[in-house]
């Protein structure tokens, strides 16, 4: 079964509004990555996130990690109709997985 | 640096033909992963590799599939014979510690 779980599946917003994902996992983590994937495409990594840090930014992506209630999330500010792509949570530990992902539209 | 390089990009073959993906890893990471992707089942682990040695094969769905890495400059997962449920983009990938780098993948389609 999958490691990493995201919601929502999907999400439709208004370009310049905020888009908010989160992703959900269940044994113990190194690092969590978010990842972009437009159609067709391979996945692009964006951010990591160690499991000793609870926030990062770059750009206008801002992550968080709550490990102690093993989530995250990824928050993508003032968004564009470029962002427009499927994200992806993927965990690495003992193990490796990757989350189901959220698929995101921006709306020019 | 070149990234992953995959070959190739889209493969069309017919059921029983046995099929090969190739995969150039990014010179020095040491892990290399193959992922299968499809609209039912999302990304799938079909196993990974560290410094060339297979680690966990747990993912990979029948005996018809294989996968080597004889160098740690290439490795292959083989088909055979190949379903049409095998239909599917498989993903190479490598992880340092910044992350996974994916490749383009191979677009799958066994009629």
């Amino acid at each position: 079964s999958q490691q990493g779980e995201e919601d929502p599946q999907a999400l439709s917003i208004q370009e310049g509004e905020n888009a908010t994902m989160n992703c959900s996992y269940k044994t113990s983590i190194n690092n969590l990555q978010w990842y972009r994937q437009n159609s067709g495409r391979g996945l692009v990594h964006l951010i990591l996130i160690r499991s000793n840090e609870r926030e990062k930014h770059s750009g206008r992506l801002r992550v968080t990690l709550d490990t102690s209630k093993k989530s995250s999330s990824l928050l993508i500010t003032a968004s564009r109709a470029a962002d427009t792509a499927s994200y992806f949570c993927a965990t690495e530990g003992n193990q490796f997985y990757f989350g189901t992902g959220t698929s995101l539209t921006v709306i020019p | 640096d070149a990234g992953v390089i995959q070959s190739p990009r889209h493969e069309v073959t017919e059921m029983g033909q046995e099929v090969t993906l190739r995969c150039k890893p990014i010179s020095g990471h040491d892990y290399l992963f193959w992922y299968r992707q499809t609209m039912m089942r999302g990304l799938e682990l079909l196993i990974y590799f560290n410094n060339n040695v297979p680690i966990d094969d747990s993912g990979m769905p029948e005996d018809r599939f294989s996968a080597k890495m004889p160098n740690a400059s290439f490795s292959t997962l083989k088909i055979q014979p190949s379903e049409p449920r095998d239909s599917a983009v498989y993903f190479c990938a490598t992880l340092r510690r910044s992350g996974y780098t994916f490749g383009s993948g191979t677009r799958l389609t066994v009629v």
